[in-house]
């Protein structure tokens, strides 16, 4: 079995400020970790993805996120946040055990104050 | 030119209704699904589909009905419309099954039942 949990609902951050999204998984074995951004009335798109190799992913737009698996972690940063980074983002999971279908956690919605 | 769209963007209709929902992807992917997006932005996949033959269908009502005519298109027809119904419904495509591929999304269907 699988899940994701995304800690905190609502993110607020000021403008040039470190932005930290945080996800937790739980699962047998090693996951392949997703962070996807979905902009107001947009489908999902992709920031970064772990699979193998190097722990610290970086993505698109100034984020990275790193896994660690003696935390079941991998939770998402951006040194400084941009007006343009207001947005719900998404942690998701995918693993041999459950098809490799994706389970996404609930979603982080951050605002970006001036 | 749109990777992945979505016909129509909005929906809106009445209970005991019949309607379709049409998507086609040009990314050249093998594999497409459907995901439902709740009022509370949960999103949990409903089906997948690789090269026209269905692999995911999860627990969803048999009032929903995907078809893939070809790899570039998968619609999903919803019978018997229910107040639940009412979500945005996302599309999305991928190269293959095997859990590491990105998922590219549609901008999204919203349906509101009536």
């Amino acid at each position: 079995a699988q899940s994701v949990t995304q800690l905190g609902s609502h993110v607020s951050v000021s403008e040039g400020a470190l932005v930290l999204l945080r996800c937790n998984y739980s699962s047998s074995v090693p996951p392949y970790l997703f962070w996807y951004v979905q902009y107001p009335n947009q489908g999902l798109q992709l920031l970064l993805k772990y699979t193998t190799g190097a722990t610290l992913v970086k993505g698109i737009n100034g984020f990275e996120a790193e896994f660690k698996k003696s935390e079941t972690s991998f939770h998402l940063t951006k040194p400084s946040a941009h007006m343009s980074d207001a947005a719900e983002y998404f942690c998701a999971v995918s693993q041999p055990t459950n098809d490799y279908k994706l389970s996404f956690g609930a979603g982080t919605t951050v605002t970006v104050r001036a | 030119d749109t990777a992945v769209s979505q016909t129509p963007k909005y929906l809106v209709t009445q209970m005991g209704n019949d309607k379709s929902i049409k998507c086609e992807q040009n990314l050249g992917h093998d594999t497409m699904y459907w995901y439902k997006q709740d009022s509370k932005k949960f999103l949990k996949i409903m089906f997948s589909y690789n090269n026209k033959e269905l692999i995911i269908n999860e627990t969803v009502p048999n009032r929903f009905s995907p078809k893939s005519p070809d790899k570039a298109h998968l619609n999903l027809h919803i019978n018997s419309l229910e107040l639940g119904d009412s979500a945005v419904y996302f599309c999305a495509s991928s190269t293959g099954l095997a859990g590491v591929e990105t998922q590219y999304f549609g901008p999204g269907t919203r349906l509101l039942v009536l």
